[in-house]
């Protein structure tokens, strides 16, 4: 079946340092892949999404662009800040295997110091 | 400023009692969904309805777990009886799913289920 690999958290950083968090997926066909993101005691709101081969999604600074190469949907942010300070989720949708559901990654924590 | 409700926020109970949470999508969405996040597990999808008929709860144990929508503007998930492993925050997400579209889940806040 589906689904999604995130790097192992958590994350910590200091301000305005540059954010990588890795994201790989399994599915078959054509998903749509989503980065969501959780602040402390809410619950998940979108960040951004791509639905085919080379899109980028980009929102409030972060990116990341869609591979199928690589089957990768990697999160980037080139400078961070203390409100960054949340948990992020990878996702994939596969209409053609699964419908409307979604398949999440771990969630990664990602801390970010003054 | 449309936002998916739920209540309650907190509940504590114990063991073998019964368990109620509910949910109000947005309105004008026609599919909800129930998701529970436990630190083991991460997020599952329990659950999820499309103009108010079950279509997926191949993720909710079926003995002691149901979901029903009364009607379009509330989403129920039981529990009966409650055990300590059900311990989780329970999310529900609404959404307009329309064919070949790929629209966004919106979440709601969630209740952190404490089951002693």
């Amino acid at each position: 079946g589906d689904s999604v690999t995130q790097m192992e958290g958590p994350v910590t950083l200091s301000e305005e340092a540059f954010l990588t968090i890795n994201c790989t997926y399994t599915a078959t066909g054509y998903p749509s892949l989503f980065w969501y993101v959780q602040y402390p005691g809410e619950g998940l709101q979108l960040l951004l999404k791509a639905t085919k081969a080379d899109d980028k999604g980009s929102n409030k600074g972060f990116e990341a662009t869609y591979r199928k190469e690589t089957t990768s949907f990697h999160l980037e942010k080139g400078s961070v800040q203390v409100s960054d300070s949340a948990v992020y989720f990878c996702a994939l949708k596969n209409q053609e295997t699964s419908g409307s559901r979604l398949t999440f990654g771990e969630g990664t924590q990602l801390t970010v110091n003054p | 400023d449309a936002r998916v409700t739920q209540t309650p926020r907190d509940k504590v109970t114990e063991m073998g009692q019964e368990v109620t949470m509910r949910c109000q999508p947005i309105l004008g969405h026609n599919t909800v969904f129930w998701y529970r996040q436990t630190m083991m597990q991460g997020l599952e999808l329990l659950a999820y309805f499309r103009n108010r008929a079950p279509l997926d709860d191949s993720g909710m144990p079926k003995d002691r777990f149901s979901a029903e929508m009364p009607d379009a503007t509330l989403a129920t998930l039981k529990i009966q009886p409650s055990e300590p492993r059900d311990s989780a925050v329970y999310f529900c997400a609404s959404g307009l799913v329309l064919r070949d579209r790929n629209n966004e889940q919106f979440f709601g806040p969630g209740t952190r289920l404490t089951v002693l």
